[in-house]
């Protein structure tokens, strides 16, 4: 079985703060997504990343695919309540098809005013 | 434009009961994709759609659970009989674009199996 590990799995800073969650794996995946889930609400897919080392910006968040493609990071800068929410990762095999994802538990980010 | 919308939102039913999951896509996608949550567990692919034919259902637990998706519009999850393993969240998710990850994903049905 192909595993996500995320981490932290609970984060809660202070408005303002930075941070950066993980989302490792032992597999190689031909692409990987991040998703955030707000209460009561599905996953809204924010980015996808492919190439190995590719480095993606939203705004104030900034996502980095590994070079090996097994790891993926989220760092956010600056980060206000809004941005509360469990984030998912979730990597589609290499070979398969990208809607069969494998997704992490998720990181629950709580970020107070 | 709405978004992919599901009901119910919440189900609580007894072991050995059938329960019957509704998910609308969002209008225009022709490719409609199941999900679930298990307890304590990550996100899990069920089956994907394309239009009214079953393209992939290789996520698909085993034979207590049947998707339809007549017309090809929206789609319905039964669960029969229901057993206590099938209590999780169930996510349904809709893309105009065939082949990628799915953009938007329902609130989904959180189902109780007691």
């Amino acid at each position: 079985t192909q595993l996500l590990e995320q981490s932290p799995q609970f984060l809660s800073i202070q408005e303002g703060e930075n941070l950066t969650v993980y989302c490792n794996s032992s597999s190689v995946f031909s692409s990987l997504q991040w998703y955030r889930q707000e209460p009561g609400e599905g996953p809204v897919l924010l980015v996808t990343v492919v190439t190995g080392g590719e480095v993606k910006k939203l705004k104030r968040l900034t996502f980095q695919f590994g070079d090996a493609r097994k790891d993926s990071s989220l760092h956010i800068t600056a980060a206000q309540p809004g941005d509360t929410g469990l984030y998912l990762c979730a990597g589609a095999h290499s070979g398969g098809s990208n809607y069969k994802l494998t997704f992490g538990k998720g990181t629950l980010l709580t970020v107070n005013p | 434009e709405a978004g992919v919308t599901q009901f119910p939102s919440h189900s609580v039913i007894e072991k050995g009961q059938t329960v019957t999951l509704r998910c609308d896509p969002i209008s225009g996608h022709d490719n409609l994709y199941w999900y679930r949550r298990v307890m304590g567990k990550e996100i899990k692919f069920l089956l994907h759609f394309v239009k009214e034919s079953k393209q992939d259902e290789s996520g698909m637990p085993n034979n207590r659970f049947l998707a339809e998706r007549t017309g090809g519009t929206y789609s319905t999850l039964k669960v029969q009989p229901a057993e206590l393993e099938d209590s999780g969240v169930y996510f349904c998710a809709s893309s105009q674009i065939a082949g990628g990850p799915p953009r938007y994903f329902g609130p989904g049905t959180r189902l109780t199996v007691l």
